[in-house]
């Protein structure tokens, strides 16, 4: 059973403080790594992607990649109220599934005024 | 207006209840895809097609059937349904590995 896992907090920040979100996953031969935000009640949005070792930075966020440790993370610099959500890591399944994600189940974030 | 639309929205039922729970999407991706989620379980896939002709089995199908009237609806029965049936159910299309989620229809299972 491939798995991705996650911390599901809640993790507590204050605002403007950097946030890092953390993932682990199973398949070793995964390539596509997803991280979407959803906020209480609402559906999940895709917020970042990254397919290659090393750091993607997206405006505040920055995606991390260690294939050889099987580990994803997602940082937040200067955390805003805004980002208090749940974080999920999604991992794209080559295998058996047809390139269908796992989910991990997601770290609920709280940034405080 | 939304890309992909789900109605219900929210639906009380009773156990043994048929319930059908509808999907539309503008955005003319071939790949749809029903999930549960549950607190603290996070999404699990139920069902998924890739066109309209292919059906697959996600992890937790049993209790549930779909149907892919076209490319741009895909709905999702629970044929009797139980009160563990109880959750949130979204639709997602995909394209590139990037998921487009509906807004969800709370199913409340008496």
């Amino acid at each position: 059973q491939k798995e991705v896992e996650q911390n599901s907090g809640p993790l507590s920040v204050p605002e403007g403080a950097i946030a890092s979100l953390n993932c682990t996953y199973s398949d070793r031969g995964s390539q596509s790594f997803f991280w979407y935000r959803q906020y209480s009640g609402k559906s999940p949005e895709l917020i970042m992607s990254i397919y290659s070792n090393g750091d993607k930075e997206d405006g505040r966020f920055t995606a991390q990649l260690n294939k050889a440790s099987q580990y994803v993370s997602l940082l937040i610099r200067d955390s805003q109220p805004s980002d208090s959500a749940t974080y999920l890591c999604a991992v794209k399944d080559y295998g058996g599934s047809q390139g269908n994600l796992i989910f991990g189940k997601g770290t609920k974030l709280s940034v405080k005024p | 207006d939304a890309d992909v639309t789900q109605t219900p929205r929210n639906r009380i039922t009773k156990t043994g209840k048929r319930i059908m729970l509808e999907c539309s999407q503008t955005k003319g991706h071939d790949r749809m895809y029903w999930y549960r989620q549950d607190p603290g379980l996070g999404l699990q896939l139920i069902y998924y097609s890739f066109d309209v002709k292919d059906i697959n089995k996600g992890e937790i199908s049993d209790g549930y059937s779909v149907s892919r009237q076209a490319q741009a609806k895909f709905s999702l029965s629970l044929e009797s349904a139980i009160p563990n049936q109880t959750a949130l159910y979204f639709c997602a299309t995909e394209f590139s590995g990037e998921l487009f989620f509906g807004e969800g229809s709370r199913l409340t299972v008496l």
